[in-house]
């Protein structure tokens, strides 16, 4: 247990709304990373953040936001939640060097 | 592009069978290689692998990397059915803004029946 946790951990919205989801940590961590995953997809990383305002894009960041304005919270705002964007969502830490990374539990994210 | 491939997508075997699951990677900048566990909930850290030809165990379940073929294997031998999961890897990119990336394959799901 990396001290990682995620809310909600299930939501249900409708198409255009905005939603943010939460991702806390208690360990200080300077990486923190929002990723999605999807079926046949596997986990693809939408951004991250290596510091306070520090944050940078991933593979699939279109439609997304981020803020990180302290250490131990990393937010992922939906600015208008479209279907395409139901998923499961995993945030993670790294713990430094040698760089792997370890997740929160997840939120499952339907838009109707 | 950084890729990460995985096979089998899907594999069914019978408990004590042995099993093999490969992973190939093109990732620029390449660091090493990590291989989860995830059963219905988050990903569960398994091994990372750096250096080429040593392998690393842990109980039933073993990993190489081979970095001149650019691909790691998982064995798990004398397969339970609390082996039954997804397991994914993912390639480490260390390079420029990338630094610590990681870019996961889709998974190989693993079922084992009693």
């Amino acid at each position: 247990d990396a001290g990682i946790t995620q809310s909600p951990r299930h939501k249900v919205t409708e198409t255009g709304t905005p939603v943010t989801l939460r991702c806390h940590q208690t360990e200080n961590h300077r990486y923190m990373y929002w990723y999605r995953q999807d079926p046949g997809h596997g986990l693809r990383l939408i951004h991250y953040s290596y510091g306070v305002k520090d944050t940078d894009k991933g593979e699939v960041s279109d439609g997304y936001s981020v803020s990180r304005s302290k250490t131990e919270d990393f937010l992922l705002t939906l600015e208008s939640a479209t279907s395409s964007q139901t998923s499961v969502y995993f945030c993670a830490i790294r713990e430094g060097v040698p760089y792997e990374q370890y997740f929160g539990p997840g939120t499952r994210l339907t838009v109707t | 592009e950084d890729k990460v491939v995985q096979s089998p997508l899907s594999l069914v075997v019978h408990e004590g069978d042995t099993v093999t699951l490969n992973c190939s990677y093109e990732v620029t900048n390449f660091r090493s290689l990590l291989w989860y566990k995830q059963e219905k909930k988050a990903p569960t850290f398994l091994f990372m692998l750096t250096s080429s030809g040593i392998e690393k165990k842990s109980g039933r379940l073993s990993s190489i990397l081979d970095k001149k073929e650019l691909f790691s294997i998982l064995n798990i031998t004398a397969t339970q059915t609390g082996d039954s999961a997804v397991y994914l890897c993912a390639a480490i990119n260390a390079g420029g803004t990338s630094y610590g990336k990681l870019t996961f394959g889709q998974g190989t799901i693993l079922t084992v029946h009693p």
